[in-house]
């Protein structure tokens, strides 16, 4: 079935280091891709999205490029900060309306 | 943040008893979702509605039954709570559906033990 998989955390950075945050998809269909993103003590919210291959998603410093030849959608952040320790969702959704299949996520811890 | 109150943020209960948890949204969407929130499972789909009334099921929705009577209000029901129940419940609305042009907003979530 559809699926996602994302790299077991925690990742552990110093501030100003560079992220990456792996995540492939199963490749059925034509699914949209998502990166959520959760502080602590509070629900999800949309960190970036991607709807086609080659598309790139972008957000408050944070980018993902749809990589339709390795199924993936990798988050990336050239200079995370201390506020950005959270927990990072990777989901995926097939076109029309069908569930949002979730990553089982990963925790980013910044350091100062 | 969108409008979305969940209601209550910690519960504990003891095997057995009968649980209710409220979502309440003022955004007027049409669409809203109960997951539950695991370590190591991510977030799964529990029922989701698709208008007053109108529910279905998710992928682990066994246990759970679900009630819409306003727009505003979703209702979670755990019949006979169990320990495979504790978890961390996430209401979610959206405008129109799971699509890529209606992102999901999520409520802050509650907390349930069953002991």
């Amino acid at each position: 079935g559809d699926s996602v998989t994302q790299m077991e955390g925690p990742v552990t950075l110093s501030e100003e280091a560079f992220l990456t945050i792996n995540c492939t998809y199963t490749a059925t269909g034509y699914p949209s891709l998502f990166w959520y993103v959760q502080y602590p003590g509070e629900g999800l919210q949309l960190l970036l999205k991607a709807t086609k291959a080659d598309d790139k998603g972008s957000n408050k410093g944070f980018e993902a490029t749809y990589r339709k030849e390795t199924t993936s959608f990798h988050l990336e952040k050239g200079s995370v900060q201390v506020s950005d320790s959270a927990v990072y969702f990777c989901a995926r959704m097939n076109t029309g309306f069908q569930k949002l299949v979730f990553g089982t996520g990963t925790r980013l811890l910044v350091s100062p | 943040d969108a409008g979305i109150t969940q209601s209550p943020r910690h519960k504990v209960t003891e095997t057995g008893t009968p649980v209710t948890l409220r979502c309440h949204q003022t955004e007027n969407h049409r669409y809203m979702y109960w997951y539950r929130q695991d370590p190591g499972h991510g977030l799964r789909l529990i029922h989701y509605s698709y208008g007053v009334k109108d529910t279905d099921k998710g992928e682990v929705s066994d246990g759970y039954s679900v009630s819409r009577s306003k727009t505003e209000d979703f209702l979670l029901t755990l019949e006979s709570a169990t320990s495979s129940q504790t978890s961390v419940y996430f209401c979610a609305i959206s405008e129109s559906g799971q699509n890529d042009n209606s992102p999901l907003h999520f409520g802050n979530g509650t907390r349930l033990t069953v002991t």
